[in-house]
């Protein structure tokens, strides 16, 4: 499979507890994003790297909220101490710098009980 | 953030009706439109995209129609069917940068 890899699909914790979420990004691509999305909503900006460097962090990722990515290959997006609002699915999309487009992983859903 | 505003939240369409839905945004600086088509427990999928250097984009069925002056662009799918049922996601960005999303539009093809 050549495409976004997610991991896990689904995450079940209780709220306090940390969580961490995988992407493997297509091999060639350069940029790294992760997305939040909500029941009936659009995808989310959370923050995105370029290789290894993380370029961007939205001001709505709360400093529970932590993101990687070593060596500018897979990347890893942690939530410590985990709330309730905090469910929703986590995305992470990948692209080149040249072009803008973005490709989608199958996400990873989260369920704080 | 909410600079991509889209419309309608939902649309039942029936199959071999035209499907059109709507977007506007706010930055002028934005030269990158595409459309995401996304199914339930799905990641969204990219379906067709525009710059603003055309009016008008086309692959198979589906059609952007873009107006720089109005700021808008939308979506148009002939020939929808009951397959194409989805949420339909319009988005905007500037220089590679990161893309920001509409709200999402519920699309309902019966046959």
């Amino acid at each position: 499979d050549t495409g976004v890899s997610q991991d896990p699909r689904h995450k079940i914790t209780k709220r306090g507890q940390n969580v961490t979420f995988r992407c493997d990004p297509i091999s060639e691509h350069n940029r790294l994003y992760w997305y939040r999305q909500t029941l009936g909503q659009g995808p989310e900006f959370l923050t995105y790297f370029q290789n290894e460097a993380q370029l961007e962090k939205s001001r709505l990722l709360s400093d529970r909220f932590s993101a990687e990515r070593p060596k500018g290959s897979f990347s890893t997006l942690e939530i410590q101490r985990t709330e309730q609002g905090d469910s929703a699915m986590y995305l992470c999309a990948t692209g080149t710098s040249d072009t803008g487009e973005l490709f989608f992983g199958e996400g990873s859903r989260l369920t704080v009980l | 953030q909410q600079q991509v505003k889209q419309s309608p939240q939902s649309l039942i369409v029936q199959k071999g009706g035209i499907s059109i839905i709507n977007c506007a945004y706010e930055n002028t600086a934005f030269d990158y439109f595409p459309w995401y088509q996304q199914f339930p427990g799905k990641g969204p999928a990219l379906l067709i995209a525009i710059r603003p250097d055309v009016s008008e984009k086309k692959e198979g069925r589906f059609t952007i129609s873009f107006n720089k002056s109005a700021k808008q662009f939308s979506l148009h799918i002939m020939d929808s069917q009951p397959g194409d049922s989805a949420t339909y996601f319009c988005a905007a960005s500037h220089n590679t940068d990161k893309l920001i999303f509409g709200t999402g539009t519920r699309l309902q093809v019966f046959p």
